[in-house]
């Protein structure tokens, strides 16, 4: 079945970089968008963005951008979200997720969701 | 960016009693195509949210028809026929017509 595994916890300092990976299996890479959503400590989900694996092309939400960047490693089945210059408010569970179809880039909904990936941000 | 609003925020059930939670959005939400891209999701205590209803009023499979999504255009509703204990968690709508995506804030529904 299909499986979104993402890579472990980190700390990093404010100022600091983080990278997470997802690593998708069972399914055709290049055709289900992916999505980054985030939700800190105690609070709601926050979508910060989404590529299409068909041609890499992303999108992201306007707080993020300059400081996310979103790719893929086809060969690996491997999405990838760099954030950069962290402070104490990116503390979060950063989620990829699946998306089961998008028409453009209006999407239906979001059916697998990998485990999640707690990145603590702290001096 | 599209807002999305909830109420209430916090919602107490009985079990085997109907709930409902209305969801409004800044700007339409009804595409070209006929369809409304709001999707609801549950996030039950420690887990990852998982869908409810897509397209505005699509069961999403395995969910039980006893969740009812309704609205069109701006109003959207999620109703419970009769709730229950499973039902826990926090109910999201988000809209996915157009990026940035965006999440209404939530409403806990407990048991009372």
């Amino acid at each position: 079945q299909v499986q979104v595994l993402q890579s472990g916890a980190e700390v990093k300092k404010p100022g600091a970089s983080v990278k997470v990976s997802c690593k998708t299996s069972e399914y055709t890479f290049t055709s289900y968008f992916v999505h980054w959503v985030r939700q800190a400590p105690g609070q709601g989900l926050e979508w910060m963005g989404v590529i299409d694996p068909s041609d890499g092309t992303t999108r992201a939400a306007q707080k993020f951008q300059g400081r996310i960047t979103m790719t893929m490693d086809t060969s690996t089945r491997t999405m990838y979200m760099e954030l950069s210059s962290l402070t104490s408010e990116d503390t979060a569970i950063y989620y990829c997720s699946r998306d089961v179809h998008c028409t453009g880039f209006s999407c239906y909904y979001l059916d697998h969701w990998g485990q999640g990936t707690l990145v603590t941000v702290s001096s | 960016d599209i807002v999305m609003t909830q109420s209430p925020l916090s919602l107490p059930v009985t079990p085997g009693e109907p709930a409902s939670i209305s969801c409004r959005s800044t700007q339409s939400l009804l595409h070209s195509n006929g369809y409304n891209f709001v999707t609801w999701y549950l996030q039950k205590p420690g887990q990852v949210p998982q869908v409810v209803i897509f397209l505005g009023s699509h069961r999403a499979p395995g969910v039980p028809d006893r969740f009812t999504g309704s609205g069109s255009g701006t109003d959207f509703t999620l109703k419970i026929s009769r709730v229950e204990a499973e039902d826990v968690g926090v109910y999201y709508c988000m809209q996915a017509l157009q990026t940035p995506f965006t999440f209404g804030p939530g409403t806990r529904v407990d048991v009372k």
